[in-house]
């Protein structure tokens, strides 16, 4: 079973800040929180991952809690091309197979 | 960088026959790979964790005889699905480990069994 909660769905305006909400209340200290996405039907695409701090790249910001236990995507300007299910997976990283729950799907307004 | 294919993107077989889906990782070294698989409105469900020169490690209810995993190279892992019937059509999805712990996933192969 998945170890993370997130909402099944969300709307966000094109131009506009993509806040994307994820509970891992039960993370161990050694795994990962990744997030990914996939558009329909194709491959699920990395996006961000962390352990302790908040991360930052080309595609989004990761914000994790001080105990962990949530965490938060931002997608600073979304886009039409944001719309798709984005996953929330916590894992020890590297040999271990990913569980993907039912992520949130994304849908980006014009 | 960081791309990994997969070969056929669409299948269509009769029930009976064996198909095989190959990965590759095009820039990278890949010593794992998995193979997920999604039906239609679900989310993926890892299959079985292959790694480079050694058997495949199957995850609980998939059955190793009628999925088969062979991981020959470090850019290679190919996964046939033997005497295919109906209820095996599904979207099958490699993923290569990457070099900061990340997975690197293909691009797809739709399987219809006719």
């Amino acid at each position: 079973d998945a170890k993370t909660t997130q909402p099944p769905s969300m709307d966000c305006a094109e131009g506009r800040a993509a806040n994307l909400p994820c509970n891992h209340s039960t993370i161990s200290g050694n795994e990962y929180v990744y997030w990914y996405r996939q558009i329909h039907s194709q491959g699920p695409q990395y996006i961000i991952h962390g352990l302790k701090n908040n991360e930052t790249n080309e595609m989004a910001s990761l914000i994790i809690t001080e105990d962990r236990k949530s965490s938060t995507l931002i997608l600073p300007h979304a886009t039409l091309r944001d719309t798709a299910v984005y996953y929330c997976i916590v894992s020890g990283g590297g040999a271990d197979g990913l569980t993907f729950g039912k992520g949130t799907h994304l849908i980006i307004q014009p | 960088g960081a791309v990994v294919s997969q070969h056929p993107s669409r299948v269509i077989c009769k029930s009976g026959t064996s198909v095989k889906i190959e990965c590759r990782s095009l820039d990278f070294q890949a010593t794992t790979m998995f193979w997920y698989r999604q039906f239609p409105k679900q989310s993926l469900m890892l299959m079985a964790t292959s790694n480079e020169g050694s058997k495949a490690t199957y995850e609980q209810g998939v059955e190793k005889d009628k999925f088969l995993i062979n991981h020959a190279s470090l850019t290679l892992s190919t996964l046939t699905v033997t005497s295919a019937h109906p209820e095996d059509s599904s979207f099958y999805i490699c993923s290569a480990d990457g070099t900061g712990s990340e997975q690197f996933f293909g691009p797809g192969t739709r399987l219809t069994v006719l």
